[in-house]
């Protein structure tokens, strides 16, 4: 199973705006609507920040937003504050010989 | 409040073999799949193996496929991970996860994770 492809990093300053890709395949990304996008905090458990491509879990704020298009997906941050210093990596369902899940490599976001 | 402990983790030698536990609590535990996740120190996630509700139907990444055998007890809440002729590259920190969605990797509960070292 091939990792999604997600930049190294990303990074934004206060209260501006961030967008992180997660590149996959036909089928994965682009089959399925089952993409996720967790939140890494170094010594702390990932946290899901975003379900089925768009949806929030309770209590994320709406500042996290999914999209996807062909096989792509992206991951919005908005109104960037220094908490969401994390690294970022999104995942997918995929049936390529048999039903699996697939990470991507993850994004290391920095707040400047 | 849902909650997932993983214990079970240790220094093993190649080729040994070694068994993980998670210990679930607030939630009906038999209604949902639930997946091990593992993660190489300074590395990134990775899916490991993923079990059904019901434990009838399982499924593993190809690189623990035959070595690693995950399972789960209902009745106590339970859910394992059997992992077997272990190597140097199985070194990580192993996570058990919550799935929201029939399997799919929505991983919303998850533990605070387990260190397995392999080494001699």
């Amino acid at each position: 199973q091939s990792a999604l492809t997600q930049p190294p990093s990303a990074s934004g300053s206060p209260g501006q705006s961030v967008t992180i890709s997660c590149a996959g395949t036909s089928s994965d990304v682009g089959g399925y609507n089952f993409v996720s996008w967790f939140q890494h905090h170094p010594g702390k458990a990932p946290k899901l920040m975003i379900y089925e491509v768009t949806k929030r879990p309770s209590g994320v704020p709406d500042r996290f937003s999914g999209s996807k298009s062909g096989n792509t997906a992206s991951l919005t941050v908005s109104g960037l504050q220094a908490e969401d210093e994390a690294v970022y990596y999104c995942s997918s369902y995929t049936n390529t010989y048999t039903d699996t899940v697939v990470f991507g490599g993850g994004t290391w976001l920095t707040v400047l | 409040e849902e909650q997932l402990v993983e214990s079970g983790g240790g220094l093993v030698q190649p080729g040994g073999s070694l068994r993980l536990s998670c210990a679930a609590s607030g939630f009906t535990f038999n209604d949902y799949w639930m997946h091990w996740v593992r993660q190489v120190p300074g590395k990134g996630l990775v899916w490991v193996s993923r079990i059904r509700g019901d434990g009838n139907d399982a499924n593993y990444a190809d690189s623990v496929k035959g070595r690693f055998t995950i399972s789960r007890d209902n009745a106590n809440n339970m859910l394992y991970l059997q992992m077997n002729s272990l190597r140097t590259e199985d070194t990580a920190v192993f996570y058990c996860a919550k799935d929201l969605i029939l399997g799919s990797g929505s991983l919303g509960t998850w533990g605070q994770g387990t260190l397995v070292t392999v080494s001699s």
